[in-house]
C-alpha cells in the first residue's frame, strides 16, 4: 500500500476561485506532513508543514486530520502563477527519506 | 547560498553509452538523496548517503546504476550501459539531520537515451 495517496487531477480552476486537494495516508503514527510544490519541468520546492495544529500561509491552508487520516490543502483566490503539482509527503521520524507520490496537477485558468 | 548544484543540465546519449551525472549538495548538509522521476512511477527514492556513506540503495534498478559520493561535496550517479527506459529526470536533494530536515532539491538533469 503506498503511503500517500492524491487523485492526480488536473483540477482545472478559473483564476480567483477557491480550490481543495487531499491526501489520505497509511500509516498512522505519521505525526507531521510536509507540501510540496512542483512547477513544470522544476524540482520540487516545500510549499508548507503541517502539524497537528495546522498551518497557515497567505492564501494557503492546510489542515491534518488524524481521526480520518488525511492532510488537506485550500487555496484561496487562485493565481496563474499556482499552476503547478502539489505532492503531499509524511515527515518521517528519524533521518529517513522523504518518500513522494505522484501529487495532484493544478490548473489555474484566465 | 548556492542552493543544491547538478550538472549537465540535460543529458542526450545513445544507448549503450555510460552516462554520469553530478551533483554538489547544500555546504553542510550531511544527507544526500538521488531521486529519478517519469511520468508513469513518479518521484522515485534511488540511493541516499549519509556523511558520505551509501545508507540505502534498494531503489537502484540494476547493476547498470552506481553512485558514489567521495566528499561531502560532490557526488555522481552513473549509468552504463545506459538504455532508453533510463530516460528521466534525475534529481540529487540534501538536508541536514535533526528536526530541520526539510529536503532541498537541485534542478535535476533531464536525460535522453537514445
Amino acid at each position: 500500500r503506498k503511503e500517500v495517496e492524491q487523485d492526480p487531477g488536473p483540477f482545472n480552476v478559473p483564476e480567483g476561485a477557491t480550490v481543495a486537494f487531499n491526501c489520505t495516508y497509511s500509516n498512522s503514527a505519521s505525526q507531521s506532513f510536509f507540501w510540496y510544490r512542483q512547477d513544470c519541468r522544476k524540482e520540487p520546492k516545500l510549499l508548507m508543514s503541517v502539524y497537528s495544529s495546522g498551518n497557515e500561509d497567505g492564501r494557503f491552508t492546510a489542515q491534518l486530520n488524524r481521526a480520518s487520516q488525511y492532510i488537506s490543502l485550500l487555496i484561496r483566490d487562485s493565481k496563474l502563477s499556482d499552476s503547478a503539482t502539489y505532492l503531499c509527503v509524511p515527515r518521517n521520524s528519524g533521518n529517513t527519506p522523504l518518500v513522494f507520490g505522484k501529487g495532484t496537477r493544478l490548473s489555474v485558468i484566465a | 547560498d548556492a542552493g543544491v548544484i547538478q550538472s549537465p543540465r540535460h543529458e542526450v546519449t545513445e544507448m549503450g553509452q555510460e552516462v554520469t551525472l553530478r551533483c554538489k549538495p547544500i555546504s553542510g548538509h550531511d544527507y544526500l538523496f538521488w531521486y529519478r522521476q517519469t511520468m508513469m512511477r513518479g518521484l522515485e527514492l534511488l540511493i541516499y548517503f549519509n556523511n558520505n556513506v551509501p545508507i540505502d540503495d534498494s531503489g537502484m534498478p540494476e547493476d547498470r546504476f552506481s553512485a558514489k559520493m567521495p566528499n561531502a561535496s560532490f557526488s555522481t550517479l552513473k549509468i552504463q550501459p545506459s538504455e532508453p527506459r533510463d530516460s528521466a529526470v534525475y534529481f540529487c536533494a540534501s538536508r541536514t539531520s535533526g528536526e530541520t530536515d526539510t529536503q532541498y532539491f537541485g534542478p535535476g538533469t533531464r536525460l535522453t537515451v537514445l
